[in-house]
């Protein structure tokens, strides 16, 4: 079975932090995403990554930046943490090349006060 | 700008009932499509995926896909209550690697 982990559930943060959001997977894949997921949104592509230290910006790359420095793990990184980026965030894996399935983390419900 | 759309319900049907969830389609190049399932406060899991034209079915789900008129269903036979959850349709956004996702549909199955 394909694992992707995320390194939080739950995370409350300050506005101005500088915040991290891990995502791990074990299945060799060779692309990772990240999400955010808000009420009436949807999901919206943030970031996503096709090869170790490759990276293209999604739908909505503001006030966020990543880093993949090895193949099986992806960072979100939120630069100066506003209220506005309170939302669940999801990591995602896919093999590549044909094989497009995307398998997601649990996610991580991020409150900034 | 590439489109996926869905009903977003919320759908009601009685336990036992066929349960049919849509999804349309802008890109004509898409060629994978997908069905997540999301429970409240859970991340999406996957459903099916179908990649032809026609019927695929796996136990009570069964994913129907039409090229031509850029439509795709999922139908749940013989729904149960722990089938209530939001329904996500994800099309492949050319060779990008990338999923167009769907608003959703949300399911409930009443007892």
């Amino acid at each position: 079975d394909v694992k992707v982990t995320q390194s939080s559930r739950y995370l409350v943060k300050r506005t101005g932090e500088k915040v991290f959001l891990e995502c791990v997977q074990d299945m060799d894949h060779e692309n990772m995403f990240w999400y955010r997921q808000d009420p009436g949104l949807g999901l919206r592509l943030i970031y996503f990554s096709y090869d170790v230290k490759m990276k293209e910006k999604g739908d909505i790359p503001e006030g966020y930046s990543v880093s993949r420095e090895k193949k099986e793990r992806f960072s979100l990184i939120l630069e100066s943490a506003s209220t506005n980026q309170t939302s669940m965030y999801l990591c995602a894996s896919s093999q590549g090349g044909s094989q497009e399935t995307q398998y997601f983390g649990p996610g991580t419900r991020l409150l900034v006060l | 700008q590439k489109e996926v759309e869905q009903n977003s319900g919320p759908l009601s049907v009685p336990e036992g009932a066929i349960a049919s969830l849509n999804c349309t389609y802008s890109d004509r190049g898409s060629q994978s499509f997908f069905w997540y399932r999301q429970y409240s406060g859970k991340s999406p899991e996957l459903i099916m995926f179908i990649y032809s034209n026609g019927d695929k079915e796996d136990g009570r789900f069964t994913a129907q896909l039409n090229k031509a008129s850029q439509y795709v269903s999922l139908l749940i036979r013989d729904s149960q209550p722990s089938d209530s959850a939001t329904y996500l349709c994800a099309v492949t956004s050319g060779n990008t690697g990338k999923l167009i996702f769907g608003q959703g549909t949300t399911l409930q199955v009443k007892p």
